[in-house]
């Protein structure tokens, strides 16, 4: 099962503009993590956010959480034809064991 | 450290022959997963090792599946009788958590992943 929701689905725009993705999600969270997958090969982590954390950054990347809301966004500034991927939010819950459960991505394109 | 390696990238195989992928981890790591992952769909999860023991198995792991990681290291998918439907991309990923049975709650690592097609 997927927990998270990514919106939207899929995602165009041209270098140098900014790309917002969201995610949201249905239980009580650990950790949000985002991760990159380019085409046909394996997943990269991006950046991970905890519950008590409101909003991170790393490089062009910013991440917001919203707990009450149950929903994160990622944010890509001045985005390049490099970035073009998937992106993919995954959830780790607060209770049992830590299987992080990923949603269905946001397919990005960045046009030169 | 050479990051988490699959082998093979690709296999293409008949309906009712056996596979197996193998994954080897970031060698200080002694957490491994196995995901699934078909076209358009995020990774789901198949299973995963603390070490040598596999502490939880989704419900997408039927019989015809089986995972082993006998020393802690390497670990193996093994998927009998293949069916069309197994056709998909098997990822491996790594962690280190410092206690057993306890989240990691960190980052993964993953591999390139298995390619597998069924015909």
């Amino acid at each position: 099962s997927q927990q998270g929701e990514e919106d939207p689905q899929a995602l165009s725009i041209q270098e140098g503009e900014n790309a917002t993705m969201n995610c949201s999600y249905k239980t009580s969270i650990n950790n949000l993590q985002w991760y990159r997958q380019n085409s046909g090969r394996g997943l990269v982590h991006l950046i991970l956010i905890r519950s008590n954390e409101r909003e991170k950054h790393s490089g062009r990347l910013r991440v917001t959480l919203d707990t009450s809301k149950k929903s994160s966004s990622l944010l890509i500034t001045a985005s390049r034809a490099a970035d073009t991927a998937s992106y993919f939010c995954a959830t780790v819950p607060n209770s049992g064991y830590s299987t992080l459960t990923f949603g269905k991505g946001t397919m990005l394109l960045v046009s030169p | 450290d050479t990051g988490v390696s699959q082998d093979p990238r690709h296999k293409i195989t008949k309906r009712g022959q056996n596979v197996t992928f193998r994954c080897d981890p970031i060698s200080e790591h002694n957490r491994l997963y196995w995901y699934r992952q078909t076209l358009g769909q995020g990774p789901e999860f198949l299973t995963y090792f603390q070490n040598e023991a596999q502490l939880e198995k989704s419900r997408l792991l039927s019989d015809r599946f089986s995972a082993e990681r006998p020393k802690g290291s390497f670990s193996t998918l093994e998927i009998q009788r293949t069916e069309q439907g197994d056709s998909a991309m098997y990822l491996c990923a790594s962690s280190l958590a410092s206690e057993p049975r306890t989240s990691s709650k960190g980052e993964l690592f993953f591999g390139e992943g298995s390619r597998l097609t069924v015909l």
